[in-house]
């Protein structure tokens, strides 16, 4: 398959724990990555390589994965994390890099 | 610190051609894949085009392959991307990103740690 999908919205509680999910045929075979973006803002990368975290990242954000499915779990939830967050990955092919289409995520 | 800062956007009509430049700094350019991710307006991300650290290996995606060609200086620390034949639907906000793995690869980065500003290209009459 040549797709990840995402979820659109996704609402949370502050301070409470949301996950945000990617499915894709591909991600059986390479990690997924995750972005975070902000309104007029480029993205920013949150987790690499399934579960690893740029300097500067808050430790309540973490991935997992399983079968064809990765996870973007926030742990915590903050009004600051509220942003659109987007998955990646290479496709089934290895030639390709996809993106989810997105999931907006709202703290309330 | 890393800096990418994206030049050459702007308005062209449609069959037009258009290079976009990517000035990078505050860190080692030619050990690095960069890539090309863009955002139409009110939509998603999507990836472009990627190349490899040294410029041996190119890679794009089918929306613009046989179109646009990527392409780097290592000299001068800039990344291109030339786009002919442009269409209504390259409308885009234009990215370049940064791998965040040390090397050479036979596949195109899965990743980007650092992202540039970005510059819009508009395809219209």
């Amino acid at each position: 398959s040549s797709e990840l999908t995402q979820d659109p919205a996704v609402s949370v509680a502050l301070g409470q724990t949301v996950r945000i999910t990617c499915q894709g045929d591909s991600l059986r075979t390479y990690y997924a990555s995750w972005y975070q973006q902000k309104p007029g803002q480029a993205p920013v990368l949150v987790i690499y390589a399934k579960n690893n975290r740029p300097s500067g990242i808050p430790d309540r954000f973490s991935g997992s994965s399983s079968g064809n499915t990765a996870s973007l779990t926030i742990t915590g939830a903050q009004a600051e994390d509220e942003a659109d967050y987007y998955c990646n990955s290479r496709d089934s092919s290895g030639n390709h890099v996809l993106f989810g289409g997105g999931t907006k995520l709202t703290v309330l | 610190e890393v800096q990418l800062l994206e030049s050459g956007g702007g308005l062209v009509q449609p069959g037009g051609s258009l290079r976009l430049s990517c000035a990078a700094s505050g860190f080692t350019f030619s050990s690095y894949a960069m890539s090309w991710v863009r955002q139409a307006p009110g939509k998603g991300l999507e990836w472009v085009s990627a190349i490899s650290g040294s410029g041996g290996s190119t890679y794009y995606a089918d929306s613009v392959k046989g179109r646009f060609t990527i392409s780097r200086d290592n000299s001068k620390n800039t990344l291109y991307l030339q786009m002919n034949s442009l269409r209504a639907e390259d409308t885009a906000v234009y990215y370049c990103a940064k791998s965040p793995f040390y090397g050479d690869y036979t596949k195109p980065p899965p990743s980007f740690d650092y992202w540039g500003q970005g510059t819009l290209v508009t395809v219209s009459s």
